[in-house]
């Protein structure tokens, strides 16, 4: 059974950026067939997809967040990362990291449970 | 970019009603659609894929339909477990991206 657990700061100051580990378990990252993804969740609102990581390192992003993301992968620990720069109490909001499988239409089938990251000061 | 358009905000039903949630989307997507739920406090839950497979677990009383701009989640006995937010999503893969629709909040009437 696939698990996944984020790890990182729980509070972030503004401007600064967020760093957040997701770790997987039951599951090797770089035996292929999955991306990795990023998605958050403002407080008491819906979903936003960040981005997701194949084990290659190909990345894809949400055009509305992309100039401020970086998605990293680390094979030998099975975790990848996000990094989101110059952040403002906006991007406070609870992160999950997801396995997509890659088939047509992507979807995500394991969650971690999800991390809340306040950003203030 | 394409749009979703969930409804409806919220609902509300009695245990045993059939419960219907509706996605639009803005251009054709084919099947690329799929619904999740989610419970207060924890992860979505991943119910349909592709439109209208069933995730490995899930209980038969949820299904899902459509292709192109119109889909269907339908809950076709509701139980009490059951209370959550449903959410649809789409792939869009010119240029790669993922969008979720609004979400429905769903409370026993």
């Amino acid at each position: 059974q696939v698990q996944l657990q984020e790890s990182g700061p729980g509070l972030v100051k503004p401007s600064q950026t967020l760093s957040l580990t997701c770790t997987v378990s039951g599951g090797s990252i770089s035996s292929g067939g999955y991306y990795w993804s990023w998605i958050r969740q403002h407080p008491g609102k819906g979903l936003e997809w960040i981005g997701y990581i194949y084990y290659s390192g190909s990345t894809y992003y949400n055009p509305s967040l992309k100039s401020r993301v970086t998605i990293s992968v680390d094979t030998s620990k099975n975790q990848f990362s996000l990094k989101l720069s110059s952040v403002t109490a906006a991007d406070t909001a609870v992160y999950y990291c997801a396995r997509v499988p890659m088939v047509v239409g992507y979807y995500f089938d394991y969650w971690g449970q999800g991390t809340l990251v306040t950003v203030s000061s | 970019d394409i749009q979703m358009t969930q409804s409806p905000s919220s609902l509300s039903a009695s245990v045993g009603d059939r419960v219907t949630i509706t996605c639009q989307a803005s251009q054709d997507i084919s099947n690329y659609l799929n619904w999740y739920q989610q419970k207060p406090g924890k992860a979505p839950k991943l119910l349909i894929y592709d439109a209208s497979n069933l995730e490995t677990g899930v209980p038969s009383r949820f299904s899902g339909s459509g292709s192109g701009t119109d889909f269907t989640f339908t809950i076709s006995s509701l139980q009490p477990e059951d209370i959550a937010t449903y959410y649809c999503q789409q792939y869009d893969n010119l240029p790669p991206g993922i969008t979720f629709g609004q979400g429905t909040r769903l409370e026993i009437k």
